[in-house]
């Protein structure tokens, strides 16, 4: 299975843009780029996903290197909520099939 | 009301014990999954099935088993409690394969087995 490497821990102000970072070198041209954040003492949430092209939501952007061998999950604004360890995942397929690493724990500063 | 919920919250047992978890949703998903977490790691896969006739083994199924009772349903048993099974344990749902398939995290139930 392909995997993902991400820095254990990064701090952010909050109200500034915060850019976490993801290494996937062995990604398939099948899979797909999810990201959660589990927040503390709750379970994990979805946050956004991609393929091959760059995604917005609500909650943040996605931003996708074009070999796909890393991407970028952006905030555009921290705020205390957002801190939480976020999980960049492959999946063969659109989501069913998740496995999570260790994460980063994004620390944000008032 | 919460789309995914988790019975009991918290529950302490001792080795040897028939322990089971409970999961209900009512998001009207067919995908259900079990998950566990120790504590400073991500989540591994369990169990999951993807409808009420099917049932898969994850990643670390042993010492461990499901049953999908209902379409909003799915317990996961643990057979004979050992204490390197206390973890915090999460059910999560998903709809059928396709762009919107994320998936839905229930609030977890955290077993300590002493």
């Amino acid at each position: 299975d392909a995997k993902t490497t991400q820095p254990n821990s990064m701090e952010s102000n909050e109200e500034e843009p915060v850019h976490l970072p993801c290494n996937h070198s062995t990604i398939s041209g099948t899979d797909y780029i999810h990201w959660y954040r589990q927040l503390p003492s709750q379970g994990p949430e979805y946050v956004i996903h991609g393929l091959t092209s760059n995604v917005n939501n609500r909650m943040a952007s996605l931003a996708i290197a074009e070999d796909r061998k890393s991407s970028t999950l952006i905030l555009h604004r921290a705020t205390l909520r957002d801190a939480a360890v976020y999980y960049c995942i492959l999946s063969p397929n659109a989501g069913n099939m998740l496995t999570f690493g260790g994460g980063t724990r994004l620390m944000v500063k008032p | 009301d919460a789309d995914v919920t988790q019975t009991p919250r918290n529950r302490i047992t001792k080795t040897g014990k028939r322990i089971m978890l409970e999961c209900s949703q009512t998001k009207g998903h067919d995908r259900m999954y079990w998950y566990r977490q120790d504590p400073g790691l991500g989540l591994r896969l369990i169990y999951y099935s993807f409808d009420v006739k099917d049932i898969n083994k994850g990643e670390i199924s042993d010492g461990y088993s499901v049953s999908r009772q209902a379409q909003a349903k799915f317990s996961l048993s643990l057979e004979s409690a050992i204490p390197n099974q206390t973890a915090l344990y999460f059910c999560a749902t998903s709809g059928r394969e396709g762009w919107d398939n994320e998936q839905f995290f229930g609030p977890g139930t955290r077993l300590t087995v002493l």
